[in-house]
């Protein structure tokens, strides 16, 4: 099956810097990648969707300057948090896309958990 | 209201018991309906999908969509320990072509004793 990776999978680090987790597809490119969080007991919220070469489309509330998305290649998208505060800290999580005949599916990467102190 | 709604859990069972796990939801643009099994430190894996109203079975595993209740099911026969996870059921709607983002819910952590 198709595969995702994340890097890094957990992270700490100061409040007011900035953080950048990768997602990449290791063996299908991908047009498309989302990037979804999950506070503990909340559901995976999607955050925005990432597409190649364009800018991100953002879900309602979720800040796009706080959030830089970019993806600049068929297998990366990144995202940073910038200037970090405990209320980011949260487990993140990417999917990318691939296209099927009868189905489009998305294969989640193993997600990142970022702890703001 | 949230979205999509799902009991969290925990869920434990004796093996070899069916389970029956279940999602509401209130959005009627919904029109693919995903099972996902995630454990731990892991990403979720897609179990099933199923488009609009229906029955689609694979295995072990029956999905089920009432699209007129807003209520989906998924049913696993002969359950065994290795079926221990966390099932998310994720909707999503057919406005672009095919990339929508998921909305998820809050996943149903499930136990099967030995």
């Amino acid at each position: 099956g198709a595969v995702v990776s994340q890097h890094p999978s957990w992270v700490i680090c100061k409040s007011g810097t900035s953080v950048k987790i990768e997602c990449r597809s290791l063996d299908f490119q991908a047009t498309t990648m989302f990037w979804y969080r999950q506070f503990p007991k909340q559901s995976l919220m999607l955050m925005a969707t990432s597409n190649e070469g364009s800018k991100a489309t953002y879900e309602q509330g979720v800040e796009k300057d706080k959030f830089l998305i970019n993806h600049a290649s068929l297998t990366l998208s990144t995202l940073t948090v910038t200037s970090a505060h405990p209320e980011d800290s949260s487990f993140y999580i990417c999917s990318a896309l691939l296209g099927r005949i009868s189905y489009n599916e998305q294969f989640f990467g193993p997600g990142t958990r970022l702890t703001v102190l | 209201q949230k979205e999509v709604e799902q009991d969290p859990g925990p869920l434990s069972v004796p093996e070899g018991a069916i389970v029956s796990l279940n999602c509401t939801y209130s959005n009627s643009a919904f029109q693919y309906f995903m099972w996902y099994r995630q454990y731990s430190r892991k990403g979720p894996e897609l179990l099933m999908y199923t488009y609009s109203s229906g029955n689609k079975e694979d295995g072990r595993f029956t999905a089920q969509v009432d699209k007129s209740s807003k209520y989906i099911s998924l049913f696993i026969r002969d359950s065994q320990p290795s079926d221990s996870a966390t099932y998310l059921c994720a909707m999503r709607g057919d406005s672009g072509g095919g990339a929508d983002g998921l909305t998820f819910g809050k996943g149903t952590h499930l136990i099967i004793q030995p």
